[in-house]
């Protein structure tokens, strides 16, 4: 079945460092999704990325979709304490259907 | 309303017991979703629905895993014989159009059996 792999699976950087999580499919992808979820929290939708090589940003945080469209990254620019938290890539599952399957998550500690 | 409500946020159940969770999808959502994420942070998907007709279902345990989503009611899942191993945040999700849409997640049911 899809399956996607996200890498490292922690990530303990200092206050203003970078951070950049990564999530590669064996297959092509149609569309990958990001969210956030704070410790204790509830996952939150980042952005979608659809389009071949697409990058968008908001804010801090860059995100990238891949030509082959087969691997995302999400990148972090000069952390702070409020972007602590474990993100997760996700992509639909294109058989059965409406359903998102999960990467395995990073989860980012920062030390101020 | 404009939030996945999900209820009770804790529950506590002795092992065997039953226990039932509730979500509220946004208005106007088609798709529920239940995901279930044990301590290892990964989501597990259990079921999704099209309005009160399951959709997918091959991530529940059937034999003591059931969900509804009944007009004008808030979805349910439901455990009997709860087992240990069930203890874990379960999340409810709803999106507009299913494939490929976005969802949006409820802040999840904290069940714990002892």
């Amino acid at each position: 079945g899809q399956q996607v792999m996200q890498i490292p699976q922690y990530q303990h950087v200092q206050e203003g460092e970078d951070f950049t999580t990564y999530c590669n499919s064996s297959t092509t992808l149609s569309n990958i999704q990001w969210y956030k979820q704070r410790p204790g929290g509830h996952p939150v939708f980042l952005i979608q990325l659809v389009k071949s090589g697409e990058v968008k940003k908001q804010k801090r945080l860059t995100f990238q979709f891949g030509e082959a469209k087969k691997n995302s990254s999400l990148h972090i620019t000069a952390t702070q304490t409020t972007d602590v938290g474990t993100y997760f890539c996700a992509v639909p599952l294109i058989q059965g259907a409406q359903k998102l399957v999960f990467g395995q998550g990073t989860r980012l500690t920062i030390n101020p | 309303g404009e939030e996945v409500a999900q209820t009770p946020k804790h529950l506590v159940r002795g092992e065997g017991q039953k226990a039932k969770l509730y979500c509220a999808p946004i208005k106007g959502h088609s798709y529920v979703f239940w995901y279930q994420q044990v301590l290892k942070n990964e989501f597990k998907f259990l079921i999704s629905f099209q309005n009160e007709n399951v959709f997918d279902e091959t991530g529940m345990p059937k034999e003591r895993f059931s969900a509804k989503c009944l007009p004008n009611s808030p979805c349910s899942l439901e455990i009997q014989a709860t087992k240990l191993e069930d203890s874990a945040v379960y999340f409810c999700a709803s999106s507009q159009t299913g494939y490929g849409n976005t969802i949006y997640f409820g802040e999840g049911s904290w069940l714990t059996v002892v």
